[in-house]
C-alpha cells in the first residue's frame, strides 16, 4: 500500500471555527509532513514529524497546531484562520534512515476555504 | 542556501512530441538529490524520478529521462513520446544529503499541457 490519505478533501471554515485535518499512511513511514500550497506555486513546508517529536516547525503562526497521535496519523488543528490561509493543505510521509534521503509519497490535500 | 529554478513556467506540445523541461538550481554542498514530480490537476502529488549527486548515469524511468550535469548544475527531465496523461505541473526539487530530516526545495514548478 503506497497511498497517503487525507479527509476531508474540501473544508469551508469561518475564521472563528475551530477544524482539524487529517493525515493516514499505512506504508511504516516514520516522518511525515505538512505542506501548504497556493494555486500555481510550489508546496511550502510546515512542519515535520520524526518518529512521532516535532522536528520541524517553520515558523508556522500558532492558528496551525500539528499534532501526531501515532506513526500512522497526522493531524492539523486550525483555529481562529484567516482568509489568506485558504490553500491546498497536503500531507506527506517518508523513510527515515540516517544520511539517506528517501522520497516523499504525498496525499491528496486537503482544499481549504477561509470566509 | 539551495535554490531551485526552472525557467519555463508554461509549456505545450503535441501529442507523441518529446519534451525537456529545464531545471537550474545553486548549491554549496557535494552530495545531494535532485527529483522531479509531477502534479496532475486535481490529482495528487507523484515522484517522477530521482538522481542523486554522487552518480554520473543519468537516471531513467520509462519514457521518462533526465540530464543531469553536475558542474552546471543542471537537471532537465526528458519525457518522449509525451501522452495526454503527461499533463500536469512538473516540479523540480533538491535536497541535500545528511542526516535524518533534509527539506525538500522546490523549484516554481512549470505547467506542461499535452495536446491531442
Amino acid at each position: 500500500d503506497t497511498e497517503v490519505t487525507q479527509t476531508p478533501k474540501h473544508l469551508v471554515m469561518g475564521m472563528t471555527n475551530k477544524k482539524s485535518l487529517k493525515c493516514e499512511q499505512h506504508m511504516g513511514h516514520r516522518a511525515m509532513y505538512w505542506y501548504k500550497q497556493k494555486a500555481k506555486k510550489p508546496p511550502e513546508l510546515m512542519f515535520v514529524y520524526s518518529y512521532e517529536k516535532l522536528s520541524i516547525n517553520e515558523s508556522v503562526p500558532s492558528r496551525f497546531s500539528p499534532e501526531c497521535p501515532n506513526s500512522s496519523l497526522l493531524n492539523l488543528h486550525l483555529h481562529a484562520l484567516q482568509p489568506e490561509d485558504s490553500a491546498l493543505y497536503l500531507c506527506a510521509s517518508s523513510q527515515v534512515l540516517a544520511d539517506k534521503p528517501y522520497e516523499q509519497y504525498f496525499g491528496p490535500g486537503t482544499r481549504l476555504t477561509v470566509t | 542556501a539551495q535554490t531551485v529554478t526552472q525557467s519555463q513556467p508554461e509549456m505545450s506540445v503535441q501529442e507523441a512530441e518529446t519534451v525537456t523541461l529545464s531545471c537550474t538550481y545553486d548549491t554549496s554542498e557535494n552530495n545531494y538529490y535532485l527529483f522531479w514530480y509531477k502534479q496532475p490537476p486535481s490529482r495528487q502529488m507523484i515522484l517522477v524520478i530521482r538522481q542523486e549527486a554522487y552518480k554520473q548515469q543519468n537516471a531513467t524511468e520509462n519514457r521518462f529521462s533526465v540530464n543531469f550535469q553536475k558542474a552546471a548544475k543542471s537537471f532537465s527531465l526528458k519525457i518522449s513520446d509525451s501522452q495526454l496523461g503527461d499533463t500536469a505541473m512538473y516540479f523540480c526539487a533538491f535536497m541535500r544529503e545528511g542526516r535524518w530530516i533534509q527539506k525538500l526545495v522546490f523549484g516554481q514548478g512549470t505547467r506542461l499541457t499535452i495536446n491531442p
